[in-house]
């Protein structure tokens, strides 16, 4: 199967802290990981877009000096949350594409279990 | 921008049907899919169409209108597992991106 990993599950923090959140693709490479954050019983909402080697592509509102993204290696991508505040503290997930996997598949994104960022 | 329309909650009786739909204004469209996300956890993949119709697999069907930017997420012989949130998603074109729905919250009832 194609299994994504988050790490940490879970992060409590100060405000002012930095936060660096883990994605990563265990059995496939992946040339392209999405970030997504989720309020409580809310859908996700896409951040950006992150890009092996190349920089990552923010969604319209997304502060990118506050959410800096780092897709170092075809099986990593990592979220940092800048200077957190009360604010950020939402449920980020991030999703994998395949690269080995045909333009039009029926499952093209892999889900990360997703990180509960609570920031006091 | 991206417009993606589904109710917020429905309620359905163990072993009935029931339909979540789902409305979306999107450019660059390159398939619908669903997804159940339980709380507190990964949404996970249910259907996906790109062209008109239905697909089904087992007890969840999928409908796809694109003339009409309209889908619906068909499911039988509910049982009570199958209370969650129900996410439909669009690919556009660009970078493939996913856009989400609300989510459509789920309770099934004995």
């Amino acid at each position: 199967g194609a299994v994504v990993s988050q790490h940490p599950s879970r992060v409590i923090c100060k405000s002012g802290t930095s936060v660096k959140i883990e994605c990563r693709s265990l059995d496939f490479q992946a040339t392209t990981m999405f970030w997504y954050r989720q309020f409580p019983k809310k859908s996700l909402m896409l951040m950006a877009t992150s890009n092996e080697g190349s920089k990552a592509t923010y969604e319209q509102g997304v502060e990118k000096d506050k959410f800096l993204i780092n897709h170092a290696s075809l099986t990593l991508s990592t979220l940092t949350v800048t200077s957190a505040h009360p604010e950020d503290s939402s449920f980020y997930i991030c999703s994998a594409r395949n690269r080995d996997l045909p333009p039009v598949s029926y499952n093209e994104q892999f889900f990360g279990p997703g990180t509960r960022l609570t920031v006091l | 921008g991206q417009n993606i329309d589904q109710p917020t909650e429905m309620t359905a009786t163990e072993g009935a049907i029931v339909q979540i739909n789902c409305t979306y204004q999107t450019s660059g469209f390159n398939g619908l899919f669903w997804y159940q996300q339980h709380a507190g956890e990964a949404p996970t993949f249910l259907s996906y169409n790109v062209l008109d119709g239905l697909e089904e697999k087992g007890r969840f069907s999928s409908f796809l209108s694109r003339s009409k930017g309209y889908s619906y997420l068909l499911l039988k012989e509910l049982q009570m597992k199958d209370s969650a949130s129900y996410l439909c998603a669009v690919k556009v074109n660009n970078f493939n991106k996913f856009y989400f729905g609300s989510g459509t919250k789920l309770n099934v009832k004995p």
